[in-house]
């Protein structure tokens, strides 16, 4: 199985900052990483697959990058919204496996 | 709209078998995939397994010898078996729907449903 690693764990930001998480596999992946904002008492939400394309909706704020074993997510100019946990998971093969997640905290 | 929403007791005790329904609507599961994700509390996600629009399936190798997932298309439900619980098993259960070329990730989440295993 493909090992997902994510980093950092936590992170705090202020409201207006840029933030950037990183994802790594243990082999190549190559493009199909998506990436998923979990918030408690909402449904899990789709934000990026395909290692840079947004679904439907997800503001324009966010970005995906990285090819290979090595991805960024990067949210620019924090809204009140974006803070919760946010998650990588691999598409490229079965079994889809997951990051360990990131918590992204209001400082 | 598509929404996904999980169904089952809240409580298993160990040993005893778990059963999960999750009915869909705004889709078919003709022609759509549906997996299941768990998630142990504090903890992160875990796949579980796929039922594909066809009926096929494809289990999570740790999990494959107790685990069952089946559908009811008629009835737009997908309905998930797992025997020989154990406290290790305590999670929330979501059902997860597949984007529509079958890419493996997952475009619309039900809200989840918590199962505690205890006696």
């Amino acid at each position: 199985d493909v090992q997902m690693t994510q980093s950092p764990s936590n992170l705090a930001a202020s409201p207006g900052e840029s933030v950037s998480i990183n994802c790594k596999a243990s082999k190549s992946i190559s493009k199909y990483l998506a990436w998923y904002q979990q918030k408690p008492g909402k449904a899990n939400k789709l934000l990026i697959y395909s290692g840079s394309t947004l679904q439907s909706g997800t503001p324009s704020r966010f970005s995906g990058s990285g090819s290979g074993t090595d991805f960024t997510l990067t949210i620019r100019n924090l809204e009140p919204e974006d803070f919760g946990l946010y998650y990588c998971q691999q598409h490229n093969e079965y079994p889809p496996t997951f990051g360990g997640g990131t918590k992204l905290e209001l400082k | 709209q598509v929404q996904l929403k999980e169904s089952g007791p809240g409580l298993v005790q160990p040993s005893q078998t778990l059963s999960l329904t999750c009915t869909v609507a705004g889709f078919s599961l003709t022609s759509y995939n549906v997996h299941w994700v768990r998630q142990p509390p504090g903890k992160g996600l875990e796949w579980m397994g796929v039922i594909w629009n066809t009926g096929g399936t494809r289990y999570n190798s740790a999990l494959k010898s107790r685990l069952s997932i089946s559908k009811d298309t008629s009835k737009s439900q997908v309905f998930l078996k797992m025997n020989s619980l154990q406290t290790e098993d305590t999670a929330t259960y979501y059902c997860a729907r597949d984007n529509y070329g079958g890419y493996r990730y997952f475009d619309f989440w039900g809200p989840g449903t918590m199962v505690t295993v205890s006696s």
